[in-house]
């Protein structure tokens, strides 16, 4: 079955700081991962997506992502936090097909 | 272009009712997808139609059911609400059967129901 592990539920960094949200899943076959971003009271944005192809992918907003198989991780990253980067961080498995399963999320907050 | 919009925003329904929440996709797109989420938790999948057929269902109650009409909008019925499906409830479109070769789903921002 797949899955999706988000390493902490809460992350706070400073501004300016490094930001790095966790992400781990679980995969029979070869996986699409996806990384949303929510804000209060809103609906799920695409921040990034992994098909296949490079492994390092580059999203919106200064976020990236790196698919690294052999540690079934797909890890999010900026290298510089802005106050506006405060949310609740999804990330997301695909094998095909309809579903989507999504982890159980990571808020992060940005102390100024 | 319009995102994907979803009426009505909020709702107030009593244990044993039943509710219609409503999406629209965007333009163009054939596919829609629902999703359950908790407070607190990440989406759950419950149901996807594409083309007006339902390709998937998660593990969600007899309850729960759905369908999508020719203009691709779709609905989504719950039956004898529970406290428990207190949520918000999410539709997301996609140009085909979303999550086939990584489709970007498309959310809208949400239908939150309160069950009393």
């Amino acid at each position: 079955a797949q899955s999706v592990t988000q390493l902490g539920s809460h992350v706070s960094v400073s501004e300016g700081a490094l930001v790095l949200l966790r992400c781990n899943y679980s995969s029979s076959v070869p996986p699409y991962l996806f990384w949303y971003v929510q804000y209060p009271n809103q609906g799920l944005q695409l921040l990034l997506k992994y098909t296949t192809g490079a492994t390092l992918v580059k999203g919106i907003n200064g976020f990236e992502a790196e698919f690294k198989k052999s540690e079934t991780s797909f890890h999010l990253t900026k290298p510089s936090a802005h106050m506006s980067d405060a949310a609740e961080y999804f990330c997301a498995v695909s094998v095909g097909g309809f579903k989507t399963i999504f982890g159980a999320g990571t808020r992060l907050f940005v102390k100024a | 272009d319009a995102g994907v919009t979803q009426s009505p925003t909020h709702l107030i329904k009593t244990r044993g009712q039943q509710v219609t929440l409503r999406c629209s996709p965007i333009s163009g797109h054939k596919s829609v997808s629902w999703y359950q989420q908790v407070l607190g938790q990440g989406p759950q999948f419950i149901f996807q139609y594409y083309e007006k057929e339902e390709r998937g269902r998660g593990n969600f109650p007899d309850r729960f059911s759905a369908r999508q009409f020719p203009n691709y909008s779709s609905e989504l019925n719950v039956n004898a609400l529970l406290l428990g499906d207190s949520a918000l409830y999410l539709c997301a479109s996609s140009l085909k059967s979303g999550g086939t070769r990584g489709e970007t789903q498309y959310f809208g921002p949400g239908t939150r129901l309160l069950v009393l």
